[in-house]
C-alpha cells in the first residue's frame, strides 16, 4: 500500500546549526506535501507545505524541497533555536482524494 | 472561531466499555477525519467524512464507528474498548479533500485498562 518513510527518527543539533529531515513517498499520484510540527502534548500544526509543481519553498528559516522523480521531499531548518525542539511529521496527499499518509515523525532536539 | 474542538481531553476506560469521543468544528469544513497517534507510528487514519451523511473507512477502522449528521460534528464511537485502543486521538478538518492544510483538534488521550 501507499506509505511515507521519514528519516531520521531522532535528530539532535546544536543551537544555530541546521537540521534536515527527509521523507520518501510511494504514491506517484501524490501532489501535496505538508510538514507539521507537534510540540509535546499539543496538536500537530502546519509549518510549511509544497505542491508538486514547485521544487522549493521557503518561509524565513524553514524550507522544503521536492524531487518528484525520486519521490523525495525534505524539510530544512536553518539557525535552529531551542523552540524548534518538537516532533516533525511529513505527509503526502492527493488533491481531490481525502487521503493523507503521514510519516512516522522525527523528534528534533536543539541543544542550547 | 474556536477551530476544531475535542472532548474529553483524557479518558480511562475498562476493557469492554464503550464511549464516544466528541469532535466539532466551526469553520464550515466539509471534510473531517479521525486519527490515532501511537509512539513511532505517526498518525493513522481511522475514519473520515466528506460531508454530512457520508463517511468512509481509513487505514485502521476496526473497533470504531462514526456518523456525520451535521457539518459541524463528527463523533467517534468505541464499541467495546480494548487495551490496543490506548492511544491519542486527533480529529481534523479541511475545506477541500486532499491538497490543503488539515486543522487538528487538541486531542484526546485514551487509556484502556
Amino acid at each position: 500500500g501507499e506509505n511515507v518513510e521519514q528519516h531520521p527518527s531522532t535528530l539532535s543539533v546544536q543551537e544555530g546549526d541546521s537540521a534536515v529531515i527527509k521523507c520518501t513517498y510511494s504514491d506517484s499520484a501524490s501532489n501535496y506535501f505538508p510538514w507539521y510540527k507537534q510540540e509535546l502534548g499539543k496538536r500537530p500544526q502546519l509549518i510549511i507545505d509544497i505542491r508538486s509543481n514547485v521544487g522549493e519553498k521557503k518561509d524565513q528559516r524553514i524550507a522544503v524541497t521536492l524531487n518528484k522523480t525520486a519521490k523525495h521531499f525534505s524539510l530544512h531548518i536553518t539557525e535552529t533555536q531551542p523552540e524548534d525542539s518538537a516532533v516533525y511529521f511529513c505527509a503526502a496527499s492527493s488533491e481531490g482524494t481525502y487521503k493523507y499518509i503521514f510519516g512516522t515523525g522525527t523528534r528534533l532536539k536543539v541543544l542550547a | 472561531n474556536a477551530g476544531v474542538t475535542q472532548t474529553p481531553k483524557f479518558q480511562v476506560l475498562k476493557t469492554g466499555q464503550s464511549m464516544t469521543l466528541q469532535c466539532a468544528q466551526d469553520m464550515n469544513h466539509e471534510y473531517m477525519s479521525w486519527y490515532r497517534q501511537d509512539p513511532g507510528m505517526g498518525l493513522r487514519l481511522i475514519h473520515y467524512s466528506v460531508g454530512a451523511g457520508i463517511t468512509d473507512q481509513g487505514e485502521v477502522p476496526n473497533g470504531y464507528n462514526v456518523s456525520r449528521s451535521t457539518t459541524e460534528d463528527f463523533p467517534l464511537r468505541l464499541l467495546s474498548a480494548a487495551p490496543s485502543q490506548t492511544s491519542v486521538y486527533f480529529c481534523a478538518s479541511s475545506y477541500n479533500p486532499g491538497g490543503v492544510e488539515q486543522y487538528f483538534g487538541p486531542g484526546t488521550r485514551l487509556t484502556v485498562t
